[in-house]
């Protein structure tokens, strides 16, 4: 599976968008990129998917570049809940094919 | 979302004592499940996978005589921490994935911090 590589930390004022990036320059065709959060001491959520199209639902946002070399998960009006840390992770379709976290994006919601 | 519900949530117990970890998938079947393992401040670690009514497939470094594995059902599988000690002491979470409807879409449970005395 495709290394991802993300930004350690970053802050967010509530209310303001979150835009967090993502780099997968080894991706190759038929893997996804899937992004998850781990609120404190929980299991992951699933937040979105996509292959190369633009993606939305009720949570994010996901925009991939053309070349699928990255992407950025984006949260429209970010609040004191969204709080978490963000993983990316790329994955091809087959059954075999496990999901293997990164350090993720350790995002801060300002009040 | 599918609903992973894992049991217990905190659990702890004397050193060199075994203790059982459930995973549901209550609202769809799992044709495969995996578990992980998370340190404090440390990302998910994957320890093994298992597919429904065969053997896990454990990662390297990973010792399958002491995290034993069953996935007997579509709905269950279960971690064993065969004789803990207190370096097995961190946060457990399994994860299911159905092979029908939205796939590859891995569900998380809410995780079981296991504290060895």
């Amino acid at each position: 599976d495709a290394k991802t590589t993300q930004p350690t930390s970053m802050d967010c004022a509530e209310g303001r968008a979150a835009n967090l990036p993502c780099n997968h320059s080894t991706i190759s065709g038929n893997e996804y990129v899937y992004w998850y959060r781990q609120i404190h001491s929980q299991g992951p959520q699933y937040i979105i998917h996509g292959l190369k199209n633009n993606e939305t639902n009720e949570m994010a946002s996901l925009i991939i570049t053309e070349d699928r070399k990255s992407s950025t998960l984006i949260l429209p009006h970010a609040t004191l809940r969204d709080t978490a840390v963000y993983y990316c992770i790329v994955r091809g379709l087959s059954t075999g094919n496990q999901f293997y976290f990164g350090t993720g994006t350790s995002l801060t919601v300002i009040p | 979302g599918a609903v992973v519900s894992q049991h217990p949530s905190w659990v702890i117990c004397k050193s060199g004592t075994s203790v059982k970890i459930e995973c549901r998938s209550l609202d769809f079947q799992a044709t495969t499940m995996f578990w992980y393992r998370q340190f404090p401040k440390q990302s998910l670690m994957l320890m093994a996978t298992s597919n429904e009514g065969s053997k896990a497939t454990y990662e390297q470094g990973v010792e399958k005589d002491k995290f034993l594995i069953n996935h007997a059902s579509l709905t269950l599988s279960t971690l064993t921490v065969t004789s803990a000690h207190p370096e097995d002491s961190s946060f457990y979470i399994c994860s299911a994935r159905t092979n029908t409807g939205i796939k590859n879409i891995q569900y998380f449970g809410a995780g079981t911090r296991l504290s060895v005395l």
